[in-house]
């Protein structure tokens, strides 16, 4: 099946700090890729949708100076925290929408630790 | 509006036992519905997916889920648990259209007691 990957897959950096999560689609091309984060126990939720050439789309709540997002191309996505802080210590996890099919594959994901 | 429920954030069963992880959904629109395996610091793996097709779906690891609309459910089972089954599972919808997000339950964590 398709594949996505992330890198880093793990992240440790101090306060204040900014921390760049790549997101890959290694075998098709992606129009729209998603971002989420995942606190401990509990469920994914959407941060943002990313297209491909324009400016990502920022659920409510989301701050999109700090969570900066960019669509480059059709097989890599990136979020940059910025000036990170301890509570967005968390598990990011993106997926990527299949150009040609309109499935959605999801990333092994980036645990960050904010120090 | 989309959303997911999934009764039971904690499920054990016996090695051997029938599982079943409940989800039920509502959506404006006919959905497309999926499960998900989590392991310990892992992405997201695809059991099944239901996209109006035929209403029982069968997934990966003998896990399977029947859609069942005058519910609004779409219950996930396994006949038999094993050990490997235990993790966390998440029930989630996705509408077609420009956004073509997925709404996420809030997980069923799975223990498999031998």
């Amino acid at each position: 099946g398709a594949v996505v990957s992330q890198h880093p897959s793990r992240v440790i950096c101090k306060s204040g700090t900014s921390v760049k999560i790549e997101c890959r689609s290694l075998d098709f091309q992606a129009t729209t890729m998603f971002w989420y984060r995942q606190f401990p126990k509990q469920s994914l939720m959407l941060m943002a949708t990313s297209n491909e050439g324009s400016k990502a789309t920022y659920e409510q709540g989301v701050e999109k100076d700090k969570f900066l997002i960019n669509h480059a191309s059709l097989t890599l996505s990136t979020l940059t925290v910025t000036s990170a802080h301890p509570e967005d210590s968390s598990f990011y996890i993106c997926s990527a929408r299949d150009r040609e099919g309109g499935t959605q594959y999801f990333g092994p994901g980036t645990r960050l630790t904010v120090l | 509006a989309q959303s997911v429920t999934q009764l039971g954030s904690h499920v054990s069963v016996s090695e051997g036992a029938l599982v079943l992880l409940r989800c039920n959904y509502s959506s404006s629109v006919p959905p497309y519905l999926f499960w998900y395996v989590q392991y310990p610091n892992q992405g997201l793996q695809l059991l099944l997916k239901y996209t109006s097709a035929a209403t029982l779906v069968k997934g990966i690891n003998g896990f399977e889920a029947e859609f069942k609309k005058s519910e609004t459910s779409f219950h996930l089972t396994k006949p038999s648990a094993h050990m490997s089954d235990a993790a966390e599972y998440f029930c989630a919808v996705r509408i077609s259209g420009p956004g073509n997000q997925f709404y996420f339950g809030t997980g069923t964590s799975l223990t498999v007691i031998p």
